[in-house]
C-alpha cells in the first residue's frame, strides 16, 4: 500500500527495552528516520539510517533495517519515563518528500 | 541560537475564511518545509521552500499555498477553510534542502481549529 505502517501503542516498564516496529512502502527510499514527539512539541529527529545499512547504534538507540521486507525497527534500551512520547517512522522517497507513519505512542510505567 | 518559531500558536477560524501561518527558521537555515498533522491522516508533507522557490510539493489542493521571503521566513496560506483543515501545522527548517545528512528542526506548530 501507500502507507507507512506502525502499531499505535506500546507499553513497557521502566528499565525494560522497547521495540517499535515500522513497515515502509518504497523500496527505493533512500533514508529512513525515527522522530520523537512529546506533548505540545514539534518533532525531534532521533536517528536515521541509510538504505544500504542494516543496523545503526547510537547510545541507547538501535535501528535495524530489513530492506527485503521493508521493515524498520527502533530499540530503546533501558527505557526511562522520559522516553514516553509518540515515535514516528518516516521514509524519504526518491522524489525527496518525507512520508510518515501515524506514530506509536510509547508509555513507560514506573 | 533560537529555534524554529511559529506564529500564532493557536488560531480559530470559521469555514470559508482564509488563514496565514508564519514560520521563522533557525538563523542561517535556508530551507523551510511545512507539514499538516491530524489524528486521522497523521503527518503529511505540504511543501518545501528553498531560496524563495518551492522545491517540493505534497498532495494537497491548490487552496494550500506558501511562499518564502529573502530572509528565509516562510508563510503558509489556506483559503476557503474547511472543517477538515483543522490540524496542527508544523514547520521545519534546515540549512540546505532536506535530506538525511541535513537535519530538519521542527517548530512547536500552529494549532488551527476551523468551526
Amino acid at each position: 500500500g501507500e502507507d507507512v505502517e506502525q502499531s499505535l501503542f506500546l507499553s513497557v516498564r521502566e528499565g525494560d527495552s522497547s521495540v517499535i516496529n515500522c513497515t515502509y512502502t518504497d523500496s527505493s527510499s533512500t533514508y529512513l528516520y525515527w522522530y520523537k514527539q512529546e506533548p505540545g512539541a514539534g518533532l525531534q529527529l532521533l536517528t536515521y539510517i541509510f538504505s544500504n545499512m542494516d543496523m545503526k547504534q547510537d547510545q541507547r538507540l538501535t535501528v535495524l533495517l530489513n530492506k527485503k521486507d521493508k521493515h524498520l525497527s527502533l530499540r530503546i534500551a533501558d527505557t526511562q519515563t522520559g522516553d514516553s512520547a509518540i515515535y514516528f517512522c518516516a521514509e524519504r522517497r526518491s522524489q525527496g518528500n518525507l512520508i510518515f507513519g501515524k506514530g506509536t505512542k510509547l508509555s513507560v510505567k514506573p | 541560537k533560537a529555534g524554529v518559531t511559529q506564529t500564532p500558536r493557536y488560531l480559530i477560524k470559521t469555514r470559508g475564511q482564509q488563514v496565514t501561518l508564519s514560520c521563522s527558521p533557525i538563523s542561517g537555515h535556508r530551507s523551510v518545509s511545512w507539514y499538516q498533522q491530524t489524528p486521522g491522516q497523521g503527518l503529511q508533507f505540504l511543501f518545501e521552500y528553498f531560496s524563495e522557490t518551492q522545491r517540493n510539493k505534497g498532495n494537497f489542493p491548490g487552496r494550500f499555498s506558501g511562499r518564502q521571503f529573502s530572509n528565509s521566513r516562510s508563510e503558509m496560506n489556506v483559503s476557503t477553510l474547511e472543517l477538515g483543515d483543522s490540524a496542527l501545522y508544523l514547520c521545519a527548517s534546515s540549512v540546505r534542502l532536506a535530506g538525511a545528512d541535513n537535519e530538519q528542526f521542527f517548530g512547536p506548530g500552529t494549532r488551527l481549529t476551523v468551526l
